[in-house]
């Protein structure tokens, strides 16, 4: 059972263009949690989702910054024209819906 | 306050103990947690505790939860230059098992 997949492990992107994080959560797990660690910072809460649902959103950006998890394929976070400060490494997590959170190895956005 | 925080370093000789040390702020939180993140690495879950308990062991790890106090601790016996990392307390905030992290203790062991 191969855990939390996240992808790419590195993304590399020029101010103003678009990334975009992808996250297959554990098999059987329909929760999903995005979460941003600055450096030498913790990890902040993004956005919770259920299979199609945005569940809770409160610690995504207003601007920019969107989040989805089909019924089909992963979840992506999706930020579009990225600045300085988006850098940081991006981890998702998944759930059966119970106290027990999985992470994935992060992807690591670096923008120039 | 919101944070959960953490002393930020410790530094152990191998084989002694390390205690880290954990305050987080919802008295309601069903679930704390211990996650382990070496660099370069994701976060692995190392143990939770429920509420309702005071103490939880699991091999070389201890934890301790002080409800009254908002204190949580994570004991590692014999530590070992493996457990060198970064630990992160966490606890659930809200209906929907979202986990509200501290900023990290990053263990150092040395010889």
């Amino acid at each position: 059972n191969a855990g939390v997949m996240q992808n790419p492990r590195h993304l590399v992107r020029r101010r103003g263009q678009e990334a975009r994080l992808r996250c297959s959560p554990m098999k059987g797990h329909s929760h999903v949690y995005w979460y941003r660690q600055l450096p030498e910072e913790g990890l902040k809460f993004m956005v919770y989702l259920q299979k199609e649902n945005i569940i809770d959103e409160s610690g995504m950006p207003k601007e920019r910054f969107s989040a989805e998890f089909p019924k089909e394929g992963p979840s992506i976070l999706r930020i579009q024209q990225v600045v300085r400060g988006d850098s940081a490494a991006y981890f998702c997590a998944s759930s059966l819906g119970n106290e027990k959170l999985f992470f994935g190895s992060g992807t690591q956005l670096s923008v120039l | 306050g919101e944070d959960v925080e953490q002393s930020l370093f410790l530094s152990v000789r191998e084989g002694d103990s390390s205690v880290i040390n954990c305050t987080y702020t919802d008295s309601s939180s069903t679930y704390l947690y211990w996650y382990k993140q070496e660099p370069g690495a994701g976060l692995q879950l190392l143990t939770y505790i429920f509420s309702n308990m005071d103490m939880k062991q699991d091999q070389r790890l201890t934890v301790l939860l002080n409800k009254k106090d908002k204190h949580l601790s994570l004991r590692i016996a014999d530590t070992q230059t493996g457990d060198s990392a970064i630990y992160f307390c966490a606890e659930i905030r809200g209906g929907y098992n979202k986990l509200i992290f501290g900023a990290g203790t990053r263990l150092a062991v040395h010889p």
